[in-house]
């Protein structure tokens, strides 16, 4: 099966950075997605790596390294808005090549 | 452009009932997902369609899950007799193709006393 590992919870100050890490433990890794939700919504999709490296999208950026099973999450200039659960999620081909497990999420609290 | 969308947003019923949630995906989507979600943790995987066929169904926790697509959109989840422990949101995802980026809708609350 697949395990995956983060934080339960971690607080930041606004206009701070923080980075979520996610260690995971799969066989035939193909894509690793970090999601957000807020409290009583639908989660949203922020990024997706297949290859190691850092992806870039505004504030948000994300981290792979196959090799480790390792995966960080990185929000800069955090707002308010910021403060929801962070899902990482792996899909691996050993348990269907298309559906996703989720770790158990991060609760990130942004306070002022 | 419209995004996934699931009826209804919140169900009540008492233990021993049939529910039924419904889950209406983005156009174009042939890839259409079910998860369940209990507080504080991740979406689980319950099963998944591509078109009109279930391609994977080993999430579904007993034979009272049941999920159909008759017509390679709209899908219903279908839980019969159901239990305390069924309790959670039901979130549905779409996605253009089975290794693209889903997309989640907003999720049916499920209650059962």
């Amino acid at each position: 099966g697949q395990n995956i590992d983060q934080p339960t919870e971690m607080t930041a100050t606004e206009g701070a950075i923080v980075q979520i890490n996610c260690t995971y433990q799969t066989s035939g890794f193909n894509g690793l997605f970090w999601y957000q939700q807020h409290a009583g919504e639908a989660p949203t999709f922020l990024s997706y790596n297949v290859l190691d490296g850092l992806e870039e999208k505004g504030r948000f950026s994300s981290f792979l390294s196959r090799s480790k099973g390792y995966s960080y999450l990185l929000l800069k200039e955090l707002q308010m808005k910021d403060s929801a659960s962070y899902l990482c999620a792996v899909r691996g081909m050993n348990t269907g090549f298309q559906k996703l497990v989720f770790g158990t999420g991060t609760r990130l609290l942004v306070s002022p | 452009g419209a995004g996934v969308s699931q009826t209804p947003s919140n169900k009540v019923t008492e233990k021993g009932k049939y529910v039924e949630l419904r889950c209406d995906p983005i156009s174009g989507h042939t890839a259409l997902y079910w998860y369940r979600q209990s507080l504080g943790q991740g979406p689980e995987f319950l099963i998944y369609f591509q078109g009109t066929g279930a391609a994977d169904d080993s999430g579904l926790p007993n034979d009272r899950f049941f999920a159909v697509r008759p017509e390679g959109s709209v899908s219903t989840l279908k839980i019969q007799r159901t239990e305390r422990g069924d309790s959670a949101v039901y979130l549905c995802a779409s996605s253009p193709s089975t290794v693209e980026t889903q997309y989640f809708g907003p999720g049916t609350r499920l209650l059962v006393l």
